[in-house]
């Protein structure tokens, strides 16, 4: 295992088109995180998975967003009827249970709403 | 909640030169402190991290960090940079002893020129 990998790389969509972006963490890591960061600005968090349960969500995280982690495995973010301001860069990131929290990220996924 | 803030957006050295990137943090609690590094169009690659014990963090690439309770600061440092270093250097925080979200600063351009 190499590291946490993240599908697509990029994606270019038109307002009001559904996308959904997948997450493959670490294998040993029981914890997920999604980020999304916007040009010259550090990550935001989104939110949170432990296994399969949605822990924590940040009030970013719209209606319009839904993340999941059916399995505890790989995860996916769903961004419905996507408007402009949803361009930005999504990042995931994955960590060992323990209270340190180094968090391993992704290369992300670029998201470009024309 | 905590917040990280880095005063510097860009910071222009030469190669072989000395650096120091700033960042304080705020927070009513005790917090985990990180340093991670992100080349273009790439993920988040941490350089070091403050978890409790010495308040000198040495890290990959030759950088290494020192925590300040009293300044509230955990400021970068490198004695001698590459040109390979340019990149954007992000502070975060997160609660120590959880496996909450990290905050991030927004973010240190390091330009080193030849």
């Amino acid at each position: 295992d190499t590291g946490v990998s993240q599908d697509p790389r990029h994606k270019i969509t038109k307002r009001g088109q559904n996308v959904t972006f997948r997450c493959d963490p670490i294998s040993e890591h029981n914890r997920l995180y999604w980020y999304r960061q916007t040009l010259g600005q550090g990550p935001e968090f989104l939110t949170y998975f432990q296994n399969e349960a949605q822990l924590e969500k940040s009030r970013l995280l719209s209606d319009r967003f839904s993340a999941e982690r059916p399995k505890g495995s790989f995860s996916t973010l769903e961004i419905q009827r996507t408007e402009q301001g949803d361009s930005a860069m999504y990042l995931c990131a994955s960590s060992e249970t323990g209270n340190y929290n180094e968090q391993f990220f992704g290369p992300g996924t670029r998201l470009t709403v024309l | 909640a905590q917040s990280v803030t880095q005063l510097d957006s860009q910071v222009p050295v030469f190669e072989e030169a000395p650096v120091e990137l700033r960042c304080n943090y705020s927070s009513s609690v005790s917090v985990y402190l990180f340093w991670y590094v992100q080349y273009p169009n790439q993920g988040l690659q941490l350089l070091l991290k403050y978890l409790s014990g010495s308040t000198l963090v040495k890290g990959i690439n030759g950088f290494e960090a020192e925590f300040n309770k009293s300044q509230t600061s955990f400021h970068l440092r490198k004695p001698s940079v590459h040109i390979s270093d340019t990149a954007e250097y992000f502070c975060a925080v997160t609660l120590a002893g959880t496996a909450s979200k990290l905050t991030f600063g927004t973010g240190t351009r390091l330009q080193v020129m030849l």
